[in-house]
């Protein structure tokens, strides 16, 4: 079956712009996860939603936002960019188990770049 | 291909030599471990996982080792090939507000030599 897709996979802005990513996660997969990785801090926590509901949140200011719609696929919004969010954003779903089971499959990720 | 990550800890091994990958980790309330690799324009993918009630894990090639009165986990690679030269990354879980939320160590760069 088709695997996690993310949309754009690159994509360039300004300071101040804002962007917009997508995510659509494995069929039957109703848990979304985002990351941000870069080189100086590695992969952080963004956000987890299920079921159009987010359940936890990583150290990240406003700016960062998100949303899950019924159908599991799911949008990260990033507003008033600065030079620090270039970075690759990744995006990843599960099947939501109980506590101590949490295999996330990855998209290959949307590439930031802010100018 | 992208950069993952240009200060990480490398570990070069010889082709068909086993290799050894550790991480610590942080929060002993973690129930649940993974091991992940990331190829070069590539998201992390799944290697093999752990629960905290278990010390080892055996899959193909590749062994996890958990040592919980440390916070230290292992990934053993057995006859290490091309293939295999990648990033490697573990990751702890916890299970917080009803959902399980996963942390990422720093990663290590592993490269073989042909």
């Amino acid at each position: 079956k088709a695997g996690v897709t993310q949309t754009p996979r690159y994509l360039i802005k300004t300071r101040g712009q804002q962007v917009t990513l997508s995510c659509s996660p494995i069929s039957g997969h109703r848990s979304v996860s985002w990351y941000q990785q870069t080189p100086g801090q590695g992969l952080q926590f963004l956000f987890e939603y299920f079921s159009e509901t987010q359940r936890n949140k990583g150290n990240f200011p406003g700016r960062f936002s998100g949303r899950q719609f019924s159908n599991s696929r799911s949008e990260m919004n990033v507003s008033t960019l600065e030079l620090g969010d270039s970075a690759l954003y990744l995006c990843a779903s599960s099947i939501p188990r109980g506590p101590g089971a949490n295999v996330l499959t990855f998209g290959a990720g949307s590439r930031l770049t802010v100018l | 291909g992208e950069s993952v990550g240009l200060h990480l800890p490398t570990l070069s091994v010889q082709e068909g030599d086993n290799s050894i990958i550790n991480c610590a980790y942080s929060n002993s309330a973690s129930d649940y471990f993974i091991w992940y690799k990331q190829e070069s324009g590539k998201g992390p993918q799944f290697i093999i996982d752990i629960r905290s009630n278990m010390d080892k894990r055996q899959g193909q090639r590749v062994t996890v080792l958990l040592n919980k009165t440390v916070k230290h986990l292992s990934l053993q690679i057995a006859a290490t090939q091309p293939g295999d030269s990648a990033v490697y990354f573990c990751a702890e879980n916890i299970w917080v507000n009803a959902g399980n939320m996963l942390t990422f160590g720093g990663g290590t760069r592993l490269m073989v030599k042909p």
